[in-house]
C-alpha cells in the first residue's frame, strides 16, 4: 500500500505556462515533504522541501504548497521552461520512520516549446 | 567534487549469479542508502546505514545484503540474482539523515537479470 501517491504519471504543459504536480499521502505521521527532479540516466536531485508547520515554501520559479487536512501537496513551476522536462518525485519523511524517505511513483513533466 | 559514485553503470546477470554494486561518497556523509526504481513504483528503500559498521533493512530487503566497512563506501550484494531483481539501483547519502537536508544520489546502476 503506497503511502505517498502521485496519481498522474505524466503531464504536458506549454512553455511559459504554469506546471502543477500533485502528491497525496496517507500517513499523518509524515512531517517533512520533498520534491526531487530526475533526468534520464541521472540520479534524482533535490529540488525543494517543506515542513509540516508551513503551508508554502518558495524557491525562485518553484513553490510547494502543503494542505495537511487534505494530506495533499503540490509543486508549482512558473513559468515552465523546456529544461524543466523531467520526472518529478514527491517524497515524505517522519521521525517515527527513522527519517527515511518514502517516495511516490513520479510524474513525467514535458514542457512543450 | 565527485559526490556519490556508483559502479558499475550497467550489468547483465544470469539467474543465480552473484554480484556486488559499489557506492562511494566523498562528502563525509554519515548516512547511506540503497534504493531500487521500478516502473510505476517510484524508489523503494532496500537497505540503509546510519554510520560506519552499521546496516539496517528498508522496505524491500529480501535477496540483498549490504556492508559498510568504511564510512565512504556502501556495498550492495546480490547472492543469487533473480529476474525480479531487474531494476535500476540508486545509492544515496545524506549528512544528518533527517530527510530535511535532502539526499545526494548517484547516477544509478541498471541491472538486468536474464
Amino acid at each position: 500500500d503506497q503511502q505517498v501517491k502521485q496519481n498522474s504519471p505524466s503531464l504536458s504543459v506549454q512553455e511559459g505556462r504554469i506546471s502543477i504536480l500533485n502528491c497525496d499521502y496517507t500517513n499523518s505521521m509524515f512531517d517533512y515533504f520533498l520534491w526531487y527532479k530526475k533526468y534520464p540516466a541521472e540520479g534524482p536531485t533535490f529540488l525543494i522541501s517543506i515542513s509540516s508547520i508551513k503551508d508554502k515554501n518558495e524557491d525562485g520559479r518553484f513553490t510547494v504548497f502543503l494542505n495537511k487536512s487534505a494530506k495533499h501537496l503540490s509543486l508549482h513551476i512558473v513559468p515552465s521552461q523546456p529544461g524543466d522536462s523531467a520526472v518529478y518525485f514527491c517524497a515524505a519523511s517522519g521521525v517515527l520512520y527513522a527519517r527515511q524517505l518514502t517516495f511516490g511513483s513520479g510524474t513525467q513533466l514535458t514542457v512543450l516549446p | 567534487n565527485a559526490g556519490v559514485t556508483q559502479t558499475p553503470k550497467f550489468r547483465v546477470l544470469k539467474t543465480g549469479q552473484s554480484m556486488t554494486l559499489l557506492c562511494a561518497q566523498d562528502m563525509n556523509h554519515e548516512y547511506m542508502y540503497w534504493y531500487r526504481q521500478d516502473p510505476g513504483m517510484g524508489l523503494r528503500l532496500i537497505h540503509y546505514s546510519v554510520g560506519e559498521g552499521t546496516t539496517a533493512k528498508g522496505e524491500v530487503p529480501d535477496g540483498y545484503n549490504v556492508s559498510r566497512l568504511k564510512k565512504q563506501n556502501f556495498l550492495l550484494g546480490l547472492e543469487s540474482a533473480a529476474p525480479s531483481q531487474t531494476s535500476v539501483y540508486f545509492c544515496a547519502s545524506s549528512y544528518r539523515g533527517t530527510g530535511a537536508d535532502g539526499y545526494t544520489f548517484g547516477s544509478g546502476t541498471r541491472l538486468t537479470v536474464v
